[in-house]
């Protein structure tokens, strides 16, 4: 099966710039996560998706960072605009349901200088 | 709140060598242990995982042991090999019945495994 696309797989921008990653799950997927993964820390989870509705982003700073998955399929994440400590790996995961394994993408690099 | 701590790294061996890597955690409720592997250009796959205390989850000749009375899910394998060089994350989540949403990560120990 196909895994967990992302796009892109990097990104350079200035701060305060807006930038939008995009995630295609694993066909047939219900639950989609964003994790972001700052250098030398673990991922740590932003905002989790059941089909179209938000189950948990209470770690989403949500005056900056946006996210939705319209028709329970694609997301996108969006941060503006964005700050230095932005950096980070941003990590698009699916799984059947809330209680599957994850798969995890390859990850969206987002440089902010 | 509920948080992984694991060795840090990187660790690097021998072929043929015993690996262990340390973790240790912090929960609130009685959570499932996991360990994920990263290997380079590649995204996070679950390598193992165990459910409740004294479980043992294995894979791939890995092995980690769900230690309530220590809190520990420490990673272990007999004998290394240079496929087996990777960033290895230990996590933790509280959700119930193996669930791996929300998921908590350890920092991640790099592993390199020379020939």
């Amino acid at each position: 099966e196909a895994g967990v696309a992302q796009s892109p797989r990097y990104k350079i921008i200035e701060k305060r710039q807006s930038v939008a990653f995009w995630c295609n799950p694993i066909s047939g997927h219900a639950t989609l996560y964003w994790y972001q993964q700052i250098l030398g820390q673990g991922p740590k989870l932003l905002i989790q998706f059941q089909n179209n509705g938000v189950v948990d982003d209470s770690q989403l700073p949500k005056d900056r960072f946006s996210a939705e998955r319209l028709k329970g399929v694609d997301s996108t994440l969006k941060i503006q605009p964005a700050k230095l400590e932005d950096s980070a790996v941003y990590l698009c995961a699916s799984s059947l349901q809330g209680g599957s394994p994850l798969h995890f993408g390859n990850g969206t690099r987002l440089t902010v200088t | 709140g509920d948080s992984v701590t694991q060795m840090e790294g990187p660790v690097t061996l021998s072929e043929e060598a015993f690996l262990t890597i340390n973790c240790t955690y912090t929960a609130t409720g009685y959570p499932s242990l996991f360990w994920y592997v990263q290997y380079p250009g590649e995204g996070l796959q679950l390598l193992l995982k165990a459910t409740k205390a004294d479980d043992k989850g294995s894979n791939k000749g890995f092995e980690a042991t769900y230690r309530k009375e220590t809190t520990s899910f420490h990673l272990e394998k007999g004998s290394v090999q240079v496929s087996d060089s990777a960033v290895y994350f230990c996590a933790l989540s509280e959700d119930y019945g193996g669930s791996q949403g929300n998921l908590i990560f350890g920092k991640g120990t790099k592993l390199s495994v020379k020939p």
